[in-house]
This record gives C-alpha cells, structure tokens and sequence, in this order.
C-alpha cells in the first residue's frame, strides 16, 4: 500500500519569502513518482513539479523546487519569492509502480493550505 | 484550450436523480481517470481508461457509478440513483502512456461539483 502525510494543515508565510510545504511518504515499491499540485478555491488541481524515485537530481520548475530525500521519504515542495497568487491548497501525490499496483493511480495527501500575507 | 475540459462544473440534482459528467481529455493522451474529492481531502481514485478500456475500478466506485470511454476520446461518468453522500467533487484527468519513471504527466480537469439534496 502506499501512504502520502501532509502534517501542515496550514501555514502563513509573507510575500517574497521562501516557503517549505512538507510531505512525507510510504511505499514498499523501487519504482515510483511524486507530484506536488497545486489547487486554487476554483478546484483546478495544477501541476507544479515531478521528482522520480531514480532522479540523482532535485526536480526545479521555476520558483519551485523539490527537496527529494529518499532516505527519510521526504518530498517537501519550496517555493521561493512567495507571491499573492500563490495562496491555495497543495497536494503532494505519488504514482508508484507494478509492485504495489500503483502505477497507473496517483495517491494523495489531506494537503497543506498556503496563505501568503503582504 | 487544449487543457482537460469537464462539464457540467456545478450540477445540483435531487436525491435519487441521475446525474452525468463529462470528460475530454488532452487530445493526444491516451489514459483518463476519475477522481472523487470531498471537501477537506485529497482526490480519491475512482477508475481509468486506456483508450477504450476500463482497466481498473477502485472499491470506491460502487454499482450506482459507471463510467464510459466509448471511442477512447472523451468519457462520461454516471451516478444513479443520487444519495447525499455522493456530494463531491468529481475531477478528470488524463496522461499519456508511460512508465512510472518515466515523469508522465497527470493534468487534471477543472472539476465537476455535485450536489445532492
């Protein structure tokens, strides 16, 4: 089976700051994906940024960043430069792969909402 | 637009009433899924097609819930017999084929809201 935590109900951050939405998942299988979305009060889930479990990288789309540490199963999202816009819920997902039936499925955490204050 | 649309976004209906939601998907994307979201929660898998095939069914998609994919482009998803519970979120989505590593993109839908009173 595969778990996804989000701990953060919640979190203020001020604008042009640097945030850190944390998420930690479980998994038994080798092979899996994380996605964090993004969903504004309008209900559109938008992606933001992909980090496969092989990636020798840290996945960087723009101002978001993916601080991956398989060790821990850790997935946090930081976005930097916060800005007004960027107040919405978010989602840390997991795709996984054959072993645990996953792989066609994304797995969702109860998601942290981002509220950012001038 | 060329993004995942879904129809009707808001849909109030009575109790016992059937409803039907639509789905169509990124043209050339291969796969679509169905998600249920409640309020306060993460999406919640329902089913997924690809192409034309219904491959998995998740334990949340009771009898009353059937979804099609008749030609392998747009999908519809039919609830009967509508109960309160069945109030939600219902989000579509769909992706191209590929292997879990391979990054595959699952772009979602801007969501149908049920209503059920």
């Amino acid at each position: 089976a595969q778990k996804i935590t989000q701990t953060q109900p919640g979190m203020f951050v001020q604008e042009k700051e640097a945030v850190t939405l944390d998420c930690t998942y479980d998994t038994s299988d080798p092979s899996y994906g994380l996605f964090w979305y993004k969903q504004p009060s309008s209900g559109e889930m938008i992606f933001l940024i992909y980090q496969g479990s092989y990636d020798q990288q840290n996945a960087t789309e723009g101002r978001y960043s993916l601080n991956f540490q398989k060790a821990r199963k850790s997935a946090n999202l930081v976005i930097s430069a916060s800005q007004l816009g960027d107040s919405a819920m978010y989602f840390c997902a997991m795709r996984g792969g054959r072993l645990t039936g996953g792989g066609n499925k994304l797995t969702f955490g109860t998601g942290t909402q981002l509220k950012v204050e001038l | 637009d060329t993004g995942v649309s879904q129809d009707p976004r808001h849909k109030i209906t009575k109790r016992g009433q059937n409803v039907t939601f639509r789905c169509d998907p990124i043209s050339e994307h291969n796969r679509l899924y169905w998600y249920r979201q409640t309020l306060g929660q993460g999406p919640e898998f329902l089913t997924y097609f690809q192409n034309e095939a219904q491959l998995e069914k998740s334990r949340l998609l009771s009898d009353r819930f059937s979804a099609e994919r008749p030609k392998g482009s747009f999908s519809t998803l039919e609830i009967q017999r509508t109960e309160q519970g069945d109030s939600a979120m219902y989000l579509c989505a769909s992706s191209s084929i590929g292997g879990v590593g391979s990054g595959n993109t699952i772009y979602f839908g801007e969501g149908s809201w049920l209503t059920v009173v």
